[in-house]
């Protein structure tokens, strides 16, 4: 069985621009759910996906939006760049919605900002 | 207080050690914590995932819950130098969202 796939795996931008970054989840998840990571601030919740419905929020700008798709795969977009936005970017997802559904993660998009 | 507090390490042990692994966390209502391993350039792999208190293992891994003391563990047994890695742990802390250790850096030296 596949795992979760993050494309592309690495991307550079620059101040202001914007960027999308894709996840497919394990064939049968129904659930997306992203998050943040930094030397500094480690894993962070971003948002997570059900049923195309955003379900649950981080504490995040509203630069930083997402979407599913029915069939279950996601985006991540990121407006107005900023320095501080350089992190790798990971994509879970599980099959319940409910907290006995572990997460399972891609390998990330590694996002650079200059 | 962090919601989930993890010693960054590294911690360095020789081949065949048995590794301990701790996070403690703040509230009590917490139920879902798992364990998560990271190598250099690739996603948090699931390793463990337990429910409430008491233990689980699975081959040389074992994950302890202590709800009294809101102390997690792991416990790696015969270790590896294929254990080398970033383990963090991570507790489902509300509304799905999972709050992550810092993570402790593992090196198994041959």
């Amino acid at each position: 069985k596949a795992g979760v796939t993050q494309t592309p795996r690495y991307l550079i931008k620059t101040r202001g621009q914007q960027v999308t970054l894709s996840c497919s989840p394990i064939s049968g998840h129904r659930s997306v759910s992203w998050y943040q990571q930094t030397p500094g601030q480690g894993l962070q919740f971003l948002f997570e996906y059900f049923s195309e419905t955003q379900r649950n929020k981080g504490n995040f700008p509203g630069r930083f939006s997402g979407r599913q798709f029915s069939n279950s795969r996601s985006e991540m977009n990121v407006s107005t760049l900023e320095l501080g936005d350089s992190a790798l970017y990971l994509c879970a997802s599980s099959f319940g919605q409910g907290e006995s559904s572990p997460l399972h993660f891609g390998n990330g998009t590694r996002l650079t900002v200059t | 207080q962090k919601e989930v507090e993890q010693d960054p390490g590294p911690l360095s042990v020789p081949e065949g050690a048995i590794v301990s692994l701790n996070c403690t966390y703040s509230n009590s209502a917490f139920q879902y914590f798992m364990w998560y391993r990271q190598y250099s350039r690739k996603g948090p792999e699931l390793l463990m995932y337990t429910y409430s208190s008491g233990n689980k293992e699975d081959g040389r891994f074992t994950a302890q819950v202590d709800k009294s003391s809101k102390y997690i563990s792991l416990f790696i047994r015969d270790s590896q130098p294929s254990d080398s890695a970033t383990y963090l742990c991570a507790i489902y802390t509300g509304r799905r969202a999972l709050t992550f250790g810092s993570g402790t850096r593992l090196q198994v030296q041959p």
